[in-house]
């Protein structure tokens, strides 16, 4: 267990829709990740929080948002939802530091139908 | 830009044998860190082991082993006596020391392992 929790664990809905990734990092990690795995574009990092600040963004879409609450957990908005972005959305979180490994959450399964 | 390359899409080898997956990657920084993950059938993601661009020696954690070619940016990861739990995804991933700490994946290798 990497002490990272995500829900839910399986999501299921039709194109045009908004769903809310949920993630909780481990206890003491400041960093949340949000990546998006698929079968064609591999692992890709879509953005990054740290403390609640925007750290870092990659190819994140516009139709997608993210934010960290002061308790530090992270929801990931996606909305008007296409079926190319059926994918296995990972949380990922660590501590400061070029060293530092990220530690995965089991990751959610977006399906758009 | 940073780039994570693995050339080989899937490796394949009996039990006991030793492999080694390739990663080379490509960055203009100076201080960097490579990690290799291993993703099962089952969907998470297990880190394998870390090699920092100023560590002197290779990394070795148990029968994995990072072979860290510093001049050639290639940090390829051995695993020595494989066994069938060993059959998974493989991915190279590479953080740069800069305002953002997100680990950049390589497309990932496929091992089997067959008894």
């Amino acid at each position: 267990d990497s002490g990272v929790t995500q829900t839910p664990k399986h999501l299921i809905t039709a194109t045009g829709q908004r769903v809310t990734l949920r993630c909780s990092p481990r206890s003491g990690d400041l960093s949340v990740y949000w990546y998006q795995q698929s079968l064609d574009q591999g692992l890709q990092f879509l953005i990054q929080y740290y403390n609640g600040e925007e750290r870092a963004k990659g190819n994140i879409l516009e139709r997608f948002s993210a934010q960290q609450f002061p308790d530090l957990h992270s929801e990931l908005n996606l909305s008007s939802l296409e079926l190319g972005d059926s994918a296995l959305y990972f949380c990922a979180s660590s501590v400061a530091g070029v060293r530092e490994k990220l530690f995965f959450g089991s990751g959610t399964q977006l399906s758009v139908l | 830009a940073q780039k994570i390359t693995q050339t080989q899409p899937g490796m394949f080898v009996q039990e006991k044998e030793a492999v080694t997956l390739d990663c080379t990657y490509d960055t203009s920084d100076q201080s960097y860190g490579l990690f290799w993950y291993k993703q099962p059938s089952s969907g998470e993601m297990i880190f394998l082991i870390y090699q920092g661009s100023y560590d002197e020696q290779n990394a070795t954690e148990g029968r994995y082993s990072l072979n860290f070619q510093k001049a050639r940016k290639s940090a390829n990861l051995v695993i020595s006596a494989s066994q069938l739990g060993d059959s998974a995804m493989y991915f190279c991933a590479m953080r740069v020391n800069q305002a953002g700490t997100a680990l950049i994946f390589g497309k990932g290798t496929t091992l089997s392992v067959s008894s």
